[in-house]
């Protein structure tokens, strides 16, 4: 069945590091990707998305692109901020037969930057 | 303006009790989704409605689990005869139009369920 494969946590970085958190999906079909974060006491909210093969979604420093050939999704920083300390989630939106869509996570990274 | 909402945000009850978890979606939108996330782990699906209409809900995980949105706004959703295993935090989206596979999900900010 489809699935997403993200890299275990937690992630411990210098501020100014750099970031990557692998992404690892199956599916059937063509999924939408996404990346969800969740900061400390708060819900979870988009960080970016990628609709088709080989577009890059960005969002506040952060990049990844949508992999079709090694169905990955890799999440990016350059330069990464203490204020980024959170739990990043990778997702998947993908059809079902019955014409509704399945929504897949993965387990969660927990990032901690440290000043 | 407001986002999802969610209430209790924490919720203690003692084996077999029945609860019920509210969630209040943005105005306007169209989609509503059921999360269970336990511990340590990524959300999971459980039920979609689109308006008042329950489209999905193959992620319920036994008959003891019931959801509604009998106005197409507010939605609950019932856990009866509670057991140790639902404890987890309970989590709703919503988004503006049906569902889409592109479409983004505001998240509420759950409810934690402990079953004692």
């Amino acid at each position: 069945g489809d699935s997403v494969t993200q890299m275990e946590g937690p992630v411990t970085l210098s501020e100014e590091a750099f970031l990557t958190i692998n992404c690892t999906y199956t599916a059937t079909g063509y999924p939408s990707l996404f990346w969800y974060v969740q900061y400390p006491g708060e819900g979870l909210q988009l960080l970016l998305k990628a609709t088709k093969a080989d577009d890059k979604g960005s969002n506040k420093g952060f990049e990844a692109t949508y992999r079709k050939e090694t169905t990955s999704f890799h999440l990016e920083k350059g330069s990464v901020q203490v204020s980024d300390s959170a739990v990043y989630f990778c997702a998947l939106s993908a059809p079902r037969t019955s014409g509704t869509y399945k929504y897949i996570f993965g387990t969660g990274t927990r990032l901690k930057v440290l000043a | 303006g407001a986002g999802v909402s969610q209430s209790p945000r924490y919720k203690v009850a003692k084996r077999g009790q029945d609860v019920a978890l509210r969630c209040d979606p943005i105005s306007g939108h169209v989609s509503l989704f059921w999360y269970q996330q336990a511990l340590g782990q990524g959300p999971e699906f459980l039920t979609y409605f689109q308006n008042e209409a329950q489209l999905d809900k193959s992620g319920l995980p036994s008959d003891r689990f019931f959801a509604e949105r009998p106005e197409g706004s507010v939605s609950t959703l019932k856990i009866q005869r509670t057991q140790q295993e639902d404890s987890a935090v309970y989590l709703c989206a919503s988004s503006p139009q049906g569902a889409m596979p592109q479409e983004t999900q505001y998240f509420g900010p759950g409810t934690r369920l402990l079953v004692l």
